[in-house]
């Protein structure tokens, strides 16, 4: 079946620099991405929608020059989160749709982000 | 917009109780349902899926019946195990080529199964 790599699975840093996050799907041609962001307990929160080989689509609310999301293949988009702050700590998950389908979500598993 | 409201957690049942997660959602004209599974620590795992009215997704157990009439999708396990604890999406997905294919969460229930 279709696989999503993310990685790290945990990282933590110090305020102020920056952690790039890598989503792979490794057996299949991803057209989109989404990023997420989940607090503990709660929701997934949608971030950005990314395209191969344009400019990530961010939802409201969502600072596009703090979280840079590149998607520079159909098998990797990264996820930069630049000047970190302990506020930005969270659970970070991609998810990339498969060529071709309408609903063949296949969810990363995910990067627990601790930023002191 | 759309947007699911499911229940609210955390649920805890014994080995072998049956299990019900009640979704409902609001969307416009045909949206997609599915059910995703949370491990701790890990992402989601598509659980099952239904694409229109009356379709009924099921898969290790669970169920879920498309219904238009009350725009739900309620999840059912008739004996849940230790290993089914997890958190629980609903989730819908808009007609196709709509808003890029996004996903719409409910905010996760929390189940866990006592031995």
């Amino acid at each position: 079946g279709a696989v999503v790599s993310q990685h790290p699975s945990w990282v933590i840093c110090k305020s102020g620099t920056s952690v790039k996050i890598e989503c792979r799907s490794l057996d299949f041609q991803a057209t989109t991405m989404f990023w997420y962001r989940q607090f503990p307990k709660q929701s997934l929160m949608l971030m950005a929608t990314s395209n191969e080989g344009s400019k990530a689509t961010y939802e409201q609310g969502v600072e596009k020059d703090k979280f840079l999301i590149n998607h520079a293949s159909l098998t990797l988009s990264t996820l930069t989160v630049t000047s970190a702050h302990p506020e930005d700590s969270s659970f970070y998950i991609c998810s990339a749709r498969q060529s071709g389908t309408a609903y063949g979500y296949t969810f990363g598993s995910g990067t627990r982000l601790t930023v002191v | 917009g759309d947007s699911v409201t499911q229940m609210e957690g955390p649920v805890t049942l014994s080995e072998e109780a049956f299990l019900t997660i009640n979704c409902t959602y609001t969307a416009t004209g045909y949206p997609s349902l599915f059910w995703y599974v949370q491990y701790p620590g890990e992402g989601l795992q598509l659980l099952l899926k239904a694409t229109k009215a009356d379709d009924k997704g099921s898969n290790k157990g669970f169920e879920a019946t498309y219904r238009k009439e009350t725009t739900s999708f309620h999840l059912e396990k008739g004996s849940v195990q230790v290993s089914d604890s997890a958190v629980y999406f609903c989730a819908l997905h808009g007609p196709r080529g709509g808003s890029n294919y996004k996903l719409t969460f409910g905010k996760g229930t929390l189940l866990t199964v006592n031995p």
